[in-house]
């Protein structure tokens, strides 16, 4: 079974808009962790928002928000404001277990966004 | 901010030869790195973790024979593409961790291997 789904292969948003990507998990670990990451046309990975599975709040950094459901098993990114430089593919990841064993990240399939003037 | 760098960034080779990327953390040490490797317009899929002079741990399916990971020093991992074949062109990513007590791992700008 699939343990990170990101269920949109390919979002469109109009330019200064909010856009929502979604992602779900499994894990039977009360520890866990969950990222979002952006990767652009060139390859790199770039970090944008963490949520702890014991955190309370939802995390937020900047234009970025992750709507964190853990009765649903769900951690969606919400980018607010949408700017056409925030065309990229964008990655949900788990880590399963504390931060301090191990540390390995599942991906999931993907998100390709694209933003339109 | 943690930079990691891999060099080379893209590579070209013949088939059967070997391969050598490596994957530095510049300015922090890593006690842990981790190997990915990404199809084109695939996801980054696991292939091992290595941690600072012990042994690395292979994920499910990945050849240990065919993929030699060394993690020589805090700031150093090398991934070695033994006898390369076309199906082993793809995208590898390297990651570091500074500390068992780090969430965040960062992850070098990848090399892209082509295989011909």
């Amino acid at each position: 079974a699939q343990k990170i789904t990101q269920t949109q292969p390919g979002m469109f948003v109009q330019e200064k808009e909010a856009v929502t990507l979604d992602c779900t998990y499994d894990t039977s670990d009360p520890s866990y962790g969950l990222f979002w990451y952006k990767q652009p046309s060139s390859g790199e990975m770039i970090f944008l928002i963490y949520q702890g599975s014991y955190d309370q709040q939802n995390a937020t950094e900047g234009r970025y928000s992750l709507n964190f459901q853990k009765a649903r098993k769900s951690a969606n990114l919400v980018i607010s404001a949408s700017q056409l430089g925030d065309s990229a593919m964008y990655f949900c990841a788990m880590r399963e277990g504390p931060y301090n064993q191990g540390g390995k990240l599942i991906f999931g399939q993907g998100t390709e966004l694209s933003v339109k003037p | 901010g943690a930079v990691v760098s891999q060099h080379p960034s893209w590579v070209i080779c013949k088939s059967g030869t070997s391969v050598k990327i490596e994957c530095r953390s510049l300015d922090f040490q890593a006690t842990t790195m981790f190997w990915y490797r990404q199809f084109p317009k695939q996801s980054l899929m696991l292939m091992a973790t290595s941690n600072e002079g012990s042994k690395a741990t292979y994920e499910q399916g990945v050849e240990k024979d065919k993929f030699l990971i060394n993690h020589a020093s805090l700031t150093l991992s090398t991934l070695t593409v033994t006898s390369a074949h076309p199906e082993d062109s793809s995208f590898y990513i390297c990651s570091a961790r500074p500390g068992s007590y780090y969430n965040e791992q960062f992850f070098g700008p990848g090399t892209r291997l082509t295989v011909l």
